[in-house]
């Protein structure tokens, strides 16, 4: 099972930063690579697809990069909204799809 | 707009049985697979089961596998999610999500999600 390793595991930052969170798979997944948002008591939403592709509705600040084993999803400038925890998630060998523990992002 | 309106959680003996349901609406619900992915309280993302949009084919995570049934019925838009011989570690929220497709063995993406059902097992 391809396992996802996600860092740093909390990143407190201010808004109008920039953040870059990483996730690391322990072999390549090509591009089969997602992020996800999810906002405490809600749902998680979908971000990214496949590395670098916004979902739908997905403002521009939010970027996805990465292929092979390194990963990194960044928001250009932080929006009180931002905050919250990010999951990766894996479909190269699905199923499993698996997810990475998470990041959670919070206002300094 | 997409929506997915989970039900059917609740508290349960070990052992137990749980039917949930997922009610879906906004897209061609019989074009699509769909999956439960559940989520422990205070941890991460666990992908459970997959079903494809026909119904024809039916994934499992190990961790499930024997004691879940995931199923559909096109007619009435609704998803599925019987839980048998229920154990402590699968108390966790339940929420079915929406394949990405175009696949229609499933993309393993999850482009909408509905807000959750919790299951919580103990005696």
């Amino acid at each position: 099972e391809i396992v996802l390793t996600q860092s740093p595991a909390t990143l407190s930052l201010s808004p109008g930063e920039r953040a870059t969170l990483s996730c690391r798979a322990s072999q390549s997944v090509s591009s089969y690579l997602a992020w996800y948002q999810q906002k405490p008591g809600q749902a998680p939403r979908l971000l990214i697809y496949d590395a670098s592709n916004r979902a739908t509705g997905i403002p521009a600040r939010f970027s996805g990069s990465g292929s092979g084993t390194d990963f990194t999803l960044t928001i250009s400038s932080l929006e009180p909204e931002d905050f919250a925890v990010y999951y990766c998630q894996q479909r190269s060998n699905w199923p499993p799809g698996t997810f990475g523990q998470g990041t959670k992002l919070e206002i300094k | 707009q997409v929506q997915l309106v989970e039900s059917g959680g609740g508290v349960v003996q070990p052992g137990g049985s749980l039917r949930l349901s997922c009610a879906a609406s906004g897209f061609t619900f019989s074009s699509y697979g769909m999956h439960w992915v559940r989520q422990a309280p205070g941890k991460g993302l666990e992908w459970v089961a997959f079903i494809r949009y026909d119904g024809s084919n039916k994934y499992y995570a190990d961790s499930v596998k024997g004691r879940f049934t995931i199923s559909r019925d096109n007619s009435k838009n609704t998803l599925y999610l019987q839980m048998n011989s229920l154990r402590a570690e699968d108390t966790a929220v339940y929420y079915c999500a929406k394949d990405q497709g175009p696949s229609p063995y499933g993309s393993g993406q999850f482009d909408y999600w509905g807000q959750g059902t919790l299951v919580t097992v103990s005696s």
